[in-house]
C-alpha cells in the first residue's frame, strides 16, 4: 500500500534560518511525491509536486523540496525561513485509485522571530 | 475565481440531528473530494466523485454518512444521525489536471 511517513510532529526553527520538513515513501512503482500546506483556519494548499526530471523541485512561496530515490524521501526545504511560514505541513502521495491521496500525519512549523 | 466554497464555515448541532454539509467546486474541476480532519485521525478521504459520480466511498465510516453530486457544481454530505464522535473539520476539495486539488476552507462540526 502506497504511505508517506513525516518522522517529526513539531519542527522549530529561527526566522532567517534555513527550515527542513521531513518526508519519506513506500509506493510501488514510480513515485509521485506532493507537499501541501495548511495555514491556521484554511483549507490545504498545494505547494510542490515531484512526477519525474530534476530532483529538486522548486514551488510556491520560495519552498523545494528535494526527491532522494535510494533514501526513499522527498523532505521539504526552504533556505530562509519566514514567521508567516508557520503553519502544518503534509506530505502526500497518490492512493491506489489514482486521484485520491494518502497523506502524512502532518509536521507543525513554528518559525520563531 | 472565487475557489471551493463550502457552507456553513461552523455548525454546532445537537447528537441525533441531521446535518449537511455544502459545497460548490471551481468551474471546470471534474473530481470533487469529500475529508475530514480530527486530531486523532489526521486527514482522511471520505468520499470521491468524478463527474458527478461518486468513485470511491470507501473512507465513509458507516452508514450514517451519506454523499451526493447531483451536477457539476454542487455536493452534499449528510450525517444522519450525528454523533458526538463526527466532530472535526470538514474539507471539500476539487482537481481538474491529477493530483492537484484545491481545498476549500473547511467546516468546523461540533455534536454535543
Amino acid at each position: 500500500a502506497q504511505s508517506v511517513a513525516q518522522p517529526e510532529d513539531q519542527v522549530n526553527v529561527a526566522e532567517g534560518n534555513p527550515l527542513t520538513v521531513k518526508c519519506t515513501y513506500s509506493v510501488s512503482g514510480n513515485p509521485y511525491l506532493f507537499w501541501y500546506v495548511q495555514y491556521p483556519n484554511r483549507g490545504l494548499q498545494f505547494l510542490l509536486k515531484y512526477i519525474t526530471g530534476d530532483n529538486l523541485v522548486k514551488g510556491s512561496y520560495g519552498f523545494e523540496a528535494e526527491f532522494n530515490k535510494s533514501q526513499t524521501s522527498f523532505h521539504l526545504k526552504k533556505p530562509s525561513a519566514l514567521v508567516s511560514d508557520s503553519a502544518l505541513y503534509f506530505c502526500a502521495v497518490p492512493g491506489n485509485y489514482g486521484q485520491n491521496f494518502v497523506f502524512g500525519p502532518g509536521t507543525r512549523l513554528s518559525v520563531l522571530p | 475565481d472565487a475557489g471551493v466554497i463550502q457552507s456553513p464555515r461552523h455548525e454546532v448541532t445537537e447528537m441525533g440531528q441531521e446535518v449537511t454539509l455544502r459545497c460548490k467546486p471551481i468551474s471546470g474541476h471534474d473530481y470533487l473530494f469529500w475529508y475530514r480532519q480530527t486530531m486523532m485521525r489526521g486527514l482522511e478521504l471520505l468520499i470521491y466523485f468524478n463527474n458527478n459520480v461518486p468513485i470511491d466511498d470507501s473512507g465513509m465510516p458507516e452508514d450514517r454518512f451519506s454523499a451526493k453530486m447531483p451536477n457539476a457544481s454542487f455536493s452534499t454530505l449528510k450525517i444522519q444521525p450525528s454523533e458526538p464522535r463526527d466532530s472535526a473539520v470538514y474539507f471539500c476539495a476539487s482537481s481538474r489536471r491529477i493530483y492537484e486539488q484545491y481545498f476549500g476552507p473547511g467546516t468546523r462540526l461540533t455534536v454535543t
